[in-house]
């Protein structure tokens, strides 16, 4: 299995644009994560899907951010407009079916908004 | 709320000096207690999971133990691939947090030769 795919790795953009982060599960987990982690404030979640439903969207910081899942194998994160304090890095992660069930990490896109 | 701390947030040994991580942790009943390591540039990968007090896990030079109110990441003679960070994380067994973890800020371990 090729494990959580995220693209871009990296992604430098100035204030005030659309910047889209992508994420593809592995194959057969139902839960999917974003996270977002800084030196400060270290690894945070914003949000959360459970069978393409997300769940709990209380850590995405504000209007700003959106989060998708049109289906099993697919989601985004998107920031509009972008602001420099949104640069970090953006982990997406999945897990199976149960409970305790690990979570598996993609490798993370580094957003720098300048 | 869950709270996660760990300590010391860095630490510097030398190879074959054994040495110990610490996650005290806070949580409204404990459905498990992970350990994940993370090198730079990379996503945290999954060393354990503890679900119960008294409960020990071993994978190599590394041991984890839970008490009711803190885990222990025991590494044993270290070697300088053992460097990285070690990330502690906690989920809830209350049904809205189910599926969440809440992670410590970790400890940034180097082990020099």
């Amino acid at each position: 299995d090729a494990g959580v795919i995220q693209s871009p790795r990296h992604e430098v953009t100035e204030m005030g644009q659309e910047v889209t982060l992508r994420c593809k599960p592995i194959s057969g987990h139902n839960s999917l994560f974003w996270y977002r982690q800084t030196m400060m404030r270290g690894l945070e979640l914003l949000i959360y899907f459970n069978n393409n439903v997300p769940i709990d969207d209380s850590g995405m910081p504000e209007d700003r951010f959106s989060a998708k899942m049109p289906n099993a194998s697919f989601s985004t994160l998107k920031i509009q407009p972008s602001e420099p304090r949104d640069s970090a890095v953006y982990f997406c992660a999945s897990k199976g079916q149960a409970m305790n069930e690990k979570l598996f990490f993609g490798s993370g896109t580094q957003l720098s908004v300048l | 709320e869950d709270q996660v701390t760990q300590s010391p947030e860095a630490l510097r040994l030398q190879e074959g000096e054994s040495s110990s991580l610490n996650c005290s942790y806070t949580v409204s009943g404990l459905r498990g207690l992970f350990w994940y390591r993370q090198d730079p540039g990379k996503g945290p990968e999954f060393l354990f999971t503890l679900y119960s007090a008294g409960e020990e896990k071993e994978k190599e030079r590394l041991k984890a133990t839970l008490t009711k109110k803190e885990s222990f990441l025991h590494i044993t003679a270290p070697k300088p691939e053992d460097s990285a960070t070690y990330l502690c994380a906690v989920q809830a067994s209350s049904s809205g947090s189910a599926r969440q973890l809440t992670f410590g800020s970790g400890t940034q371990l180097t082990v020099l030769p």
